[in-house]
């Protein structure tokens, strides 16, 4: 079984901040991770993806996540914070393995203030 | 590409009514998610499709909630009768194959009063 936890329901940054929203993820087989974005009243869009190769990954609108396999940890980042990025953020993750599951986490909103 | 499309995008209903949602895959995707989201909470798995095959059910309340895809493409969740905690957002998503990345409808937002 697979599950996701993602640690803060809302996170609150100032433009031009620092954005970290974190995951950390069980499974029982390799896994495959994954960060949307939804906005309001809209469907979740994918940001970004690990699956297999490098662990750190890169996705649209300059936000990027580490997969590091010793702390099960999928962090999501981005340098400099801007207004358009407030929004629900959720880390799902699933596998390769069979017919699994894509299960997400929580989600974490983010504030983003001028 | 189209995206998956869903309708309708609203729906307000009676408690103990019936309610049907559709949902349109992306065209070659042979896993189908339905996903029921609580105002404030994560999207939470009802059921997943590989082809017209059922490969989970295990979240779906099934006294109650039924869906299908008959011809391995599009999708319909029922829910009969409808309780005042179904009030959700349910989505569609789509990925090529089970486990790589799914694509999202737009969602339905059924209220229940």
């Amino acid at each position: 079984a697979q599950s996701v936890t993602q640690l803060g329901s809302h996170v609150s940054v100032s433009e031009g901040a620092l954005v970290l929203l974190r995951c950390n993820y069980s499974s029982s087989v390799p896994p495959y991770l994954f960060w949307y974005v939804q906005y309001p009243n809209q469907g979740l869009q994918l940001l970004l993806k690990y699956t297999t190769g490098a662990t750190l990954v890169k996705g649209i609108n300059g936000f990027e996540a580490e997969f590091k396999k010793s702390e099960t940890s999928f962090h999501l980042t981005k340098p400099s914070a801007h207004m358009s990025d407030a929004a629900e953020y959720f880390c799902a993750v699933s596998a390769n393995t069979g017919f699994q599951k894509l299960v997400f986490g929580t989600g974490t909103r983010l504030l983003v203030s001028p | 590409e189209a995206g998956v499309a869903q309708s309708p995008r609203y729906k307000i209903i009676e408690k103990r009514q019936s309610v049907a949602f559709w949902c349109n895959p992306i065209s070659g995707h042979a896993t189908l998610y339905w996903y029921q989201q609580i105002l404030g909470q994560g999207p939470k798995l009802l059921i997943q499709f590989q082809n017209n095959g059922v490969v989970d059910d295990s979240q779906l309340p099934k006294d109650r909630f039924s869906a299908e895809r008959l011809k391995g493409v599009d999708s319909t969740l029922k829910i009969q009768p409808a309780k005042l905690e179904d009030s959700a957002v349910y989505l569609c998503a789509s990925s090529f194959q089970s486990g790589t990345e799914a694509f999202f409808g737009q969602g339905t937002r059924l209220t229940v009063v």
